[in-house]
């Protein structure tokens, strides 16, 4: 069965250190790809998305992400985080036509910053 | 260009007790989605529409729950009776069509209370 995993449930980072958060995803084929960002009392917003082409996605607010087919990861980064990045992440995987366009959704990571 | 609109942002109400929500996608947007999203989780999908009809509703409890979306632009979500493990973040989204855009547009959400 299509499933996607985020490991951490929680990350605790330093305002100013890098930042990866990790995203597996269990699929026969190569799969649409997107992380999504939730503030506080917020909806989600989309920081980017992997299609195809270029495995490096660079997304809003300083974001990036790699796909590595071999591993079936799609890893978010950030050299940097600011106290503003504290939010919960979500990474989604989207079979395609297959389902409807349907997303499958991780079970989010919540990211927390250390002054 | 507005966002997908939704309320109420914050509902209690009793179990037993009947609950609505309505959503507003962004505008031309063909596909609509409910979701419900419970503390710590990542959103579960309740109803895809595709214009006015129902395109996968296989999660929807529909013993209780109820959604509808007549000629094809805003939607209401419906729970009745409420039970105390509804509680949740009621998230609805848009996207332009199945295929096209691929990107949801989320809204701010409709956080429940079941008491």
């Amino acid at each position: 069965a299509q499933s996607v995993t985020q490991p951490d449930i929680h990350i605790t980072v330093s305002e100013g250190a890098s930042l990866e958060l990790r995203c597996n995803y269990s699929y026969g084929a190569t799969p649409y790809l997107f992380w999504y960002v939730q503030s506080p009392g917020q909806g989600l917003q989309l920081l980017l998305k992997y299609f195809s082409g270029d495995t490096l996605v660079q997304g809003i607010k300083g974001f990036e992400a790699e796909f590595k087919r071999s591993q079936s990861s799609f890893n978010l980064r950030k050299p940097s985080v600011h106290w503003s990045d504290a939010a919960e992440y979500f990474c989604a995987v989207g079979p395609g036509m297959d389902s409807n366009y349907q997303l499958i959704w991780g079970a989010g990571t919540k990211l927390i910053i250390k002054p | 260009e507005a966002g997908v609109a939704q309320s109420p942002r914050y509902k209690i109400i009793e179990k037993r007790q009947s609950v609505a929500f309505w959503c507003n996608p962004i505008s031309g947007h063909a596909t609509l989605y409910w979701y419900q999203q419970i503390l710590g989780q990542g959103p579960k999908l309740l109803i895809q529409f595709q214009n006015n009809g129902v395109v996968d509703d296989s999660q929807l409890p529909k013993d209780r729950f109820s959604a509808e979306r007549l000629k094809g632009v805003d939607s209401t979500l419906k729970i009745q009776p409420a039970k105390l493990e509804d509680s949740a973040v009621y998230l609805c989204a848009s996207s332009l069509a199945p295929g096209q855009a691929y990107e949801q547009y989320f809204g701010p959400g409709t956080r429940l209370t079941v008491t």
